[in-house]
């Protein structure tokens, strides 16, 4: 047990849809990382946040938005989903900003019907 | 643009042989570099990393080498189990300056025949 908590662990929608995946990091971490890994794909960097504020952003799609709340966990959000979002999404937790390994959640799987 | 890759989709190894796995980089600001297994419905555990300062770094079975010059590492795991058959991913980051990204390359399967 990695101690990042992911919900929910599995997710069947409509495209056009709106969902939000949650993550809580593990206990006093303050960094939390979204990553997407779709079929025979390695693991997309989608965003990253530190302590509630982005800190960067890789190849997240302008219908995809994430948020880091005052309690450390965080919430991504994909909406006018297409059926190519369908995938896993990762949430890890480390630490700092820039120290240490990521742990991971066991991911959400999301499908588009 | 993929800055890291692993070229072998998959791996098969008997039991008790040595399993290699490898991973090039194309940023050579990357100065730290991590392995991670997985196994089917699960997320990815860490396994081993390694500084830009090191050529190489033990845990038990498991050696990543690190050539910095060939921006290449590998992950020795010997001997392997059957328990070691998972999908292995390789990562870097660059640790300078806040916000670092982890990039990780696409897999390799690891089956190890008992």
């Amino acid at each position: 047990d990695s101690g990042v908590t992911q919900t929910p662990k599995h997710l069947i929608t409509a495209t056009g849809q709106r969902v939000t995946l949650r993550c809580s990091p593990r206990s006093g971490d303050l960094s939390v990382y979204w990553y997407q890994q779709s079929l025979d794909q390695g693991l997309q960097f989608l965003i990253q946040y530190y302590n509630g504020e982005e800190r960067a952003k890789g190849n997240i799609l302008e219908r995809f938005s994430a948020q880091q709340f005052p309690d450390l966990h965080s919430e991504l959000n994909l909406s006018s989903l297409e059926l190519g979002d369908s995938a896993l999404y990762f949430c890890a937790s480390r630490g700092g900003a820039n120290t240490g390994e990521l742990f991971f959640g066991e991911g959400s799987r999301l499908t588009v019907l | 643009d993929q800055q890291v890759k692993q070229n072998s989709p998959s791996l098969s190894v008997q039991e008790g042989r040595i399993s290699i796995l490898n991973c090039d980089y194309t940023n050579s600001m990357f100065d730290y570099f991590l392995w991670y297994k997985k196994y089917p419905a699960e997320g990815p555990t860490f396994l081993i990393s390694i500084s830009s300062i090191k050529d190489k770094n033990e845990d038990g079975r498991f050696t990543v080498f690190l050539n910095k010059s060939a921006k290449h590492l590998s992950l020795h795991i010997v001997p392997s189990q059957p328990g070691d058959s998972a999908v292995y991913f390789c990562a870097a980051s660059a640790r300078a300056g806040t916000g670092n990204q982890f990039y990780f390359g696409t897999g390799t399967s690891l089956t190890v025949i008992p």
